[in-house]
């Protein structure tokens, strides 16, 4: 079993729709839990934490974290063609030093 | 200055050169890690060095070989690799411990083996 698995797409959407992305991971004892996005071509970078159930929002960017489903999702909203990317979940396991990534879902925003 | 740089950004080497691959981060922290990014595959964790100690190796086949002198700079070496040894190599670097502690990349390094 994968530690961390996510749909690989592609996720297509239309500019200015809601794009959804989500991801399951199997360590209960994960803490911490990281959205990045990585351009073709490109290193990863850090979009979005979050720690606690719940919702936090960071401008377009919606994170959802449930611990009991071991689930987490991101939501983009009024998505941008420039939002076309790969977005990678990844989860601090219980060992802090030790951090699961999923295999990413691609998404395109068509304008 | 970007937080962790890598260098060189494109190498690409026979396989019966040496090379080595180079990792410094600017942001104080105390872990670093050397991940392999394969097309269409997901980030592999390829080993941990926690205040220069080793903590985790991956099962990564020898012909890697990390290297870290301090807790700024991480190295790979590179010996007799293979051709599925192309990809892009990422070094990145986290504070030790605490939950809100994230990972952060360099640009990475572009390997390609002939």
């Amino acid at each position: 079993q994968k530690e961390v698995e996510q749909n690989s797409g592609p996720l297509s959407v239309p500019e200015g729709a809601i794009a959804s992305l989500n991801c399951t991971y199997s360590d209960r004892g994960s803490q911490s839990f990281f959205w990045y996005r990585q351009y073709s071509g490109k290193s990863p970078e850090l979009i979005m934490s979050i720690y606690s159930n719940g919702d936090k929002e960071d401008g377009r960017f919606t994170a959802q974290l449930n611990k009991a489903s071991q689930y987490v999702s991101l939501l983009i909203r009024d998505s941008q063609p420039s939002d076309s990317a790969t977005y990678l979940c990844a989860v601090r396991g219980g060992n802090f030093n030790k951090f699961y990534f999923g295999s990413g879902t691609k998404l395109n925003v068509k304008p | 200055e970007t937080g962790v740089t890598q260098t060189p950004r494109h190498l690409v080497m026979g396989m019966t050169n040496k090379k080595s691959l180079k990792c410094e981060q600017h942001l104080g922290h105390n872990a670093m890690y050397w991940y392999k990014q394969s097309a269409k595959k997901p980030l592999e964790l390829m080993f941990v060095y926690n205040f220069k100690e080793q903590t985790e190796n991956n099962s990564v086949p020898s012909r890697f070989s990390p290297e870290c002198p301090n807790s700024s700079h991480l190295f790979l070496h590179l010996h007799t690799l293979q051709p599925e040894d192309s990809a892009l190599y990422l070094c990145a670097s986290s504070p030790q411990g605490g939950t809100g502690n994230t990972i952060y990349f360099g640009e990475g390094s572009w390997l390609t083996v002939v």
